[in-house]
């Protein structure tokens, strides 16, 4: 297996345009995570879904987020408008239970909002 | 509200002695803790585990320890190598939601 896969790895764009970052998860694995990292804030969960279906969205900044999983194999999130203070690394991390130490994360997006 | 506190952002140790990353957590039903570790341009990766149940967990050069009456856990590397050199983040799950994170400490081991 080829692991968690995301895509861009890396985004510049500038205030106001709207991001699409891209997940595919590992094949089984029935939980998907979004995370985003921050010098001061470390790694934040976002959402997360199992079995495609959104569980906890409570750490979703604002409405301007937004995250859909239309199947097993491929998630988004979105961010529109931007702003600068979304710059960040965000993660995409998948695993078969949601709270065992099972989780693979992918390499990340970095995320820069000029 | 931090659920899981690292306060250490940094920590420098030269190779072959022992590394030593704190935690903190705030929630006594917390029954299993995890440390993982991350490279630059990586995503982070699970090292350690711990339950509740236990006051330690040995694998290989690493030992977690866990103090519930403190509501604090340790991580040790003995000996400490240049490889690893990398943020370590103690994690933990928080009832109906995911893993919770600390903010992570930088390892960086002197050769």
């Amino acid at each position: 297996d080829a692991g968690v896969i995301q895509s861009p790895r890396h985004e510049v764009t500038e205030m106001g345009q709207e991001v699409t970052l891209r997940c595919k998860p590992i094949s089984g694995h029935n939980s998907l995570f979004w995370y985003r990292q921050t010098m001061m804030r470390g790694l934040e969960l976002l959402i997360y879904f199992n079995n495609n279906v959104p569980i906890d969205d409570s750490g979703m900044p604002e409405d301007r987020f937004s995250a859909k999983m239309p199947n097993a194999s491929f998630s988004t999130l979105k961010i529109q408008p931007s702003e600068p203070r979304d710059s960040a690394v965000y993660f995409c991390a998948s695993s078969f239970l949601r709270n065992t130490g099972g989780y693979t994360f992918g390499s990340g997006t970095r995320l820069t909002v000029v | 509200d931090q659920q899981v506190k690292q306060n250490s952002p940094s920590l420098s140790v030269q190779e072959g002695r022992i590394s030593i990353l704190n935690c903190d957590y705030t929630n006594s039903m917390f029954d299993y803790f995890l440390w993982y570790k991350k490279y630059p341009a990586e995503g982070p990766t699970f090292l350690i585990s711990i339950s509740s149940i236990k006051d330690k967990n040995e694998d290989g050069r690493f030992t977690v320890f866990l103090n519930k009456s403190a509501k604090h856990l340790s991580l040790h590397i003995v000996p400490s190598q240049p490889g690893d050199s990398a943020v370590y983040f103690c994690a933990a799950p928080t009832g109906r939601r995911a893993l919770t994170f600390g903010s992570g400490t930088r390892l960086q081991v002197q050769p």
